[in-house]
């Protein structure tokens, strides 16, 4: 497997509270993305990026911020966490674009109650 | 609204059996990629298409992408327990660069 972390791998939170996901990967991709899955959905594209601080929406944005310092971190915010954000959060990387195959962790799952 | 179309959603088959998933785009797709995701993992990549009409196995596996390259499917000949999961194809739409996922089929076997 490409080498990515996820952390936190599994959350609760409340309803209102913030909330960020990271995700570090180890071989200097220059594409890295935040998708979520949702039963009958498949997986939405959130926010992806291109370089560091290059970022740009995905599908499914609104409600979600993310911020790339480093080529190596990706961090997905949640400003005000509600219970739609109730989700499977997967990271992936990318040698290319969107085009390209794209090398996922391990998922973050996370619970607004 | 979902821009690329999986069906079936799912499908139960016994093992040895043959299994077909069937992706289907609005629009014209530059490409089409498929991917594994085991119960509980992540997806993995499996096989990227390019060109219309194109046809690639592995082992036991046939991906298909259609002459007007809008549509898609993987075959899985004789399927076994370890060919358990959910199969997704992710497609970019033409003149965007977007990688849009089908709802995905999820396969389970009876051994």
């Amino acid at each position: 497997d490409a080498g990515i972390t996820q952390s936190p791998r599994h959350k609760v939170t409340e309803t209102g509270t913030p909330v960020t996901l990271r995700c570090h990967q180890t071989e200097n991709h220059r594409y890295m993305y935040w998708y979520r899955q949702d039963p009958g959905h498949g997986l939405r594209l959130i926010h992806y990026s291109y370089g560091v601080k290059d970022t740009d929406k995905g599908e499914v944005s609104d409600g979600y911020s993310v911020s790339r310092s480093k080529t190596e971190d990706f961090l997905l915010t949640l400003e005000s966490a509600t219970s739609s954000q109730t989700s499977v959060y997967f990271c992936a990387i990318g040698t290319g674009g969107l085009g390209t195959e794209a090398f996922f962790g391990q998922g973050t799952r996370l619970t607004v109650v | 609204g979902q821009q690329v179309m999986q069906i079936p959603q799912y499908q139960h088959v016994q093992e040895g059996e043959d299994f077909t998933t069937y992706c289907n785009s609005s629009t014209t797709l530059s490409n089409i990629q498929w991917y594994k995701q085991r119960p509980g993992g992540h997806p993995v990549f499996l096989i990227q298409l390019v060109k219309s009409g194109e046809v690639k196995k592995q082992k036991r596996l046939t991906f298909q992408f259609g002459e007007a390259k809008k549509n898609s499917s993987l075959h899985i000949t004789a399927t076994q327990t370890t060919d358990v999961g959910t199969y997704f194809c992710a497609g970019t739409l033409q003149g965007a660069q977007k990688l849009v996922f089908g709802q995905g089929t999820r396969l389970t076997i009876n051994p």
